[in-house]
């Protein structure tokens, strides 16, 4: 129903690699949010998605929304020590944001 | 500073009590969330108010959680006979509710109250 699924679980990379983290649906979203949990702290917004095919970026965050509105992903490009936390992507809905239970990104210095 | 503020932000209490948290949102913002996360999961949805109106309230939520926003503004969040399975971090958050034409209606977060029940 209301449920948004992201993968990877975890990710460990070495500083400079990319990384890559999905947000799934089985049912079309109007929209898909994406926000991001340094450790120890709070969800903080980062973007949000609306046009099937939508793509953002972020100097080095780049946002893709899939064509049928049913995906979703965050790229980071050569990824930095601060790009460490939890990455969520959320769907609006109703007033409502649904989270779904993040990629936990570790960057190796 | 004008952003999201949780306190306390750490409470550690006895199986049984009662507990009662308080989240001051973003002056001019009219909604108003509360979500539990625990370890390695996402926010969970808990409950909304528009202005002092709460408006939904989720089905998984036991009697035992009640929500007030009393005058519009701030929010408490009570447990009571709190249980083991009620640890975790209770975070606030507040949005605009009122965009205007372009706008992105957004949670911006405040720093959770962690709850540990022993």
């Amino acid at each position: 129903g209301q449920q948004v699924m992201q993968i990877p679980q975890y990710q460990h990379v070495q500083e400079g690699e990319d990384f890559t983290t999905y947000c799934n649906s089985s049912t079309t979203l109007s929209n898909i949010q994406w926000y991001k949990q340094r450790p120890g702290g709070h969800p903080v917004f980062l973007i949000q998605l609306v046009k099937s095919g939508e793509v953002k970026k972020q100097k080095r965050l780049t946002f893709q929304f899939g064509e049928a509105k049913k995906n979703s992903s965050l790229h980071i490009t050569a990824t930095q020590t601060t790009d460490v936390g939890t990455y969520f992507c959320a769907r609006y809905n109703f007033n409502k944001f649904y989270f779904g239970s993040g990629t936990k990104l570790n960057v190796k210095p | 500073d004008t952003g999201v503020s949780q306190n306390p932000r750490h409470k550690i209490t006895k199986r049984g009590q009662n507990v009662t948290f308080r989240c001051d949102p973003i002056s001019e913002h009219n909604r108003l969330y509360w979500y539990r996360q625990t370890l390695g999961q996402g926010p969970e949805f808990l409950t909304y108010f528009q202005n002092e109106a709460q408006l939904e309230k989720s089905r998984l939520l036991s009697d035992r959680f009640s929500a007030e926003r009393p005058k519009g503004s701030f929010s408490t969040l009570e447990i009571q006979r709190t249980e083991q399975g009620d640890s975790a971090m209770y975070l606030c958050a507040s949005s605009q509710g009122r965009l205007r034409a372009g706008g992105v209606e957004k949670l911006f977060f405040g720093s959770g109250t962690q709850l540990s029940v022993l």
